[in-house]
């Protein structure tokens, strides 16, 4: 059975640059996409972007400038990197595996504060 | 990309049946067969309960069920239970993002 797990650092400051790590275990890495989606405190979800063996990243455009998601099939992670954050990233991140169109598996989750 | 639109709160008796509506545009929920819902307890990760419009991960309760009409999908939770109270969230494939509603809270009385 496939398990995501996930980690990375809870506590940054404003300016810092945000990194998560998701490990997929139990199934395959390739034919999936792999994506990030995050939950600011008491709020909905937003999609971040996802990436999939082989092809390019794709992200959210409200984001884009700021993001970059990366993939290593060698180890059978993928990776969340985000600049510049402020308190408005401030959320519950989590990794989840898709076919594009939907999420079917997701990681436990990951609270980042952002606050100096 | 505009989220979808959900209302904030419904509720229903136990084995009552109750729908939650999510309301997009001609360029996402109107364009594609790609709706979602997703299922979140408190302090817990979302969970899928529906995908494609109307098709149900294997093994989950058949008490849930989804639909599409134009613009506006629907969930609907049959014979409620107490374990359904929870937020549910719809999402939706476009050409560029995905989007999600704002939620759903469910309460059972």
């Amino acid at each position: 059975q496939v398990q995501l797990q996930q980690w990375g650092t809870g506590r940054l400051e404003p300016s810092d640059t945000l990194s998560l790590t998701c490990s997929v275990s139990g199934g395959s890495f390739s034919g999936h996409f792999w994506t990030w989606i995050r939950q600011p405190p008491g709020k909905g979800l937003e999609w971040i972007g996802e990436i999939n063996f082989g092809g390019p990243a794709n992200y959210n455009s409200s984001l884009e400038t700021r993001v970059t998601i990366s993939i290593d099939t060698s180890r059978n992670h993928f990776s969340l990197s985000l600049t510049s954050v402020t308190a408005a990233d401030t959320a519950t991140y989590y990794c989840a595996r898709g076919p594009g169109d939907y999420f079917d598996i997701w990681a436990q989750g990951t609270l980042v504060t952002v606050a100096s | 990309q505009s989220a979808l639109t959900q209302p904030a709160s419904v509720s229903g008796s136990l084995g009552q049946s109750i729908t939650i509506s999510c309301t997009g545009t001609s360029r996402d929920i109107g364009a594609y067969d790609y709706v979602s819902w997703y299922q979140q307890h408190p302090d817990n990760a979302p969970k899928l309960i529906i995908f494609g419009v109307t098709n149900r991960p294997s093994g989950f309760s058949h008490r849930f069920s989804g639909s599409k009409s134009g613009n506006v999908a629907s969930l609907t939770i049959s014979g409620l239970q107490a374990e359904d109270e929870a937020l549910y969230y719809c999402s939706s494939f476009t050409t560029t993002n995905m989007i999600f509603g704002g939620g759903t809270k469910v309460t059972v009385l």
